[in-house]
């Protein structure tokens, strides 16, 4: 059983770009939510999706966006990149039940750096 | 609103000493309440959730809905117990998705020999 993977590890961008993060959830689970995780503070949400659909959304702009993969992988894309926006990014990987949550599995992240 | 607080950045205490890490929330429903954990160099991982009622490398956590409080103690905390510690919440209500976390700031836990 693989648990959750993320790529880059490390990512350097300059003001105004954009970038990609990308994210392969743990085998069999279904949900993948995305954290910003800026220096010293706890994650954020940023979004969830679910069946390659949104599934909730955190307090962030619309330039962050997302996508899920038939294979339950996903990606997150940040648009006109901001110094602000330099974190670890979470990603997190559950198995969506009817009855509780069963917590999510994370990944090591993706720390990018804006400058 | 939900809101997640851990009133202490860095808690000391001596190996042997009982610990208990703080965690307040603000949440007008039902929450579902977690303790993750991110030892040095790993990730996070989940340590506990109220809802199992266990007992993980001799944690425990009470959920007390009446002072909205959810504390992580250990009788007798041990020096591989180091680590940074989030409590976290997870609720129904609003647009943030039926599963998401608010995760408090976090509290360091340093235990000394």
């Amino acid at each position: 059983e693989t648990g959750v993977t993320q790529s880059p590890t490390h990512l350097i961008k300059t003001r105004g770009q954009q970038v990609t993060l990308r994210c392969s959830s743990q085998s069999g689970h279904n949900t993948v939510s995305w954290y910003q995780q800026a220096l010293g503070q706890g994650p954020q949400f940023i979004f969830q999706y679910y069946r390659e659909e949104e599934n909730g959304r955190g307090n962030f702009p619309p330039r962050f966006s997302g996508l899920q993969f038939p294979n339950y992988s996903s990606e997150l894309n940040v648009n006109a990149l901001e110094l602000d926006d330099s974190a670890l990014y979470l990603c997190a990987s559950s198995l969506r039940q009817a009855s509780s949550n069963y917590g999510y599995t994370f990944g090591s992240g993706t720390r990018l750096t804006v400058v | 609103a939900q809101r997640v607080t851990q009133p202490e950045k860095l808690l000391s205490v001596f190996k042997g000493a009982p610990v208990e890490l703080k965690c307040n929330y603000s949440y007008s429903g039902s929450p579902e309440l977690f303790w993750y954990v991110q030892y040095s160099r790993q990730r996070l991982q989940l340590l506990l959730r109220h809802i199992s009622r266990e007992s993980i490398k001799g944690f425990t956590a009470d959920l007390n809905k009446g002072e909205t409080s959810f504390h992580l103690k250990k009788p007798f905390a041990q020096e591989e117990d180091s680590a940074m510690y989030y409590c976290a919440l997870s609720g129904e209500r609003g647009n943030t998705g039926r599963r998401a976390l608010t995760f408090g700031s976090g509290t360091r836990l340093q235990v000394q020999p």
